[in-house]
């Protein structure tokens, strides 16, 4: 069974506007933590947030938010009033409980904002 | 910059032949992660080496295998290539291991093609 869902394969959206990536994931442990990471068209991996299973408050860096809804099991990424520079691919990752450190990636979302 | 760095940047070879790729990690991580970027199978977690030890091991094929030197750099070994071995690896590090959160810093990447 498929650990992180993005079902969402691409979205477009209008510069400046706010978008939500979707992520779902399936764990037994308690103890998890969930990560976006950017990919640009250039490559590299851009670990963008994170949340931990124990967070009470929902994670935010800059323009860039989690919204963890713990019993439905999602972790979706808001990214507020959004930029060109953000035209990206995005991956919701887990890792699972302490002594696993592997991140587990969903399929990824590509997202085109336009001008 | 994420502090990680990979050599080569690309690598075109041929079927059956073998390849090394090297990877620095950022100033005092001990962790270092080999994950495999295909169109087919997505990003996937291949091995894991914590202070020199192998600490965990994803879907790595037999042909593959890695060490980590007392320096802390990194070498994913692939031989016998075929072509679905063409992909984008990365090398990723952290602090540590064992601990809740431990955010994994990505290199750039190394484009293998197999011809």
């Amino acid at each position: 069974a498929q650990k992180i869902t993005q079902t969402q394969p691409g979205m477009f959206v209008q510069e400046k506007e706010a978008v939500t990536l979707d992520c779902t994931y399936d764990t037994s442990d308690q103890s998890y933590g969930l990560f976006w990471y950017k990919q640009p068209s250039s490559g590299e991996m851009i670990f963008l947030i994170y949340q931990g299973s124990y967070d009470e408050q929902n994670a935010t860096e800059g323009r860039y938010s989690l919204n963890f809804q713990k019993a439905r099991k999602s972790a979706n990424l808001v990214i507020s009033a959004s930029q060109l520079g953000d035209s990206a691919m995005y991956f919701c990752a887990m890792r699972e409980n302490f002594g696993n450190e592997k991140l587990t990636f969903g399929t990824g979302t590509r997202l085109t904002i336009i001008p | 910059d994420s502090g990680v760095t990979q050599t080569p940047k690309h690598l075109i070879t041929a079927t059956g032949q073998r390849v090394t790729l090297r990877c620095s990690p950022r100033s005092g991580d001990l962790s270092v992660y080999w994950y495999q970027q295909s169109l087919d199978q997505g990003l996937q977690f291949l091995i894991q080496y914590y202070n020199g030890e192998e600490r965990a091991k994803g879907n790595i094929l037999e042909r593959f295998s890695a060490q980590q030197f007392p320096d802390l750099h990194s070498e994913l070994n692939l031989s016998s290539l075929e072509l679905g071995d063409s992909a984008l690896y990365f090398c990723a590090s952290s602090a540590g291991a064992g601990v809740t959160y431990n955010e994994q810093f990505f290199g750039p990447g190394t484009r293998l093609t197999v011809l």
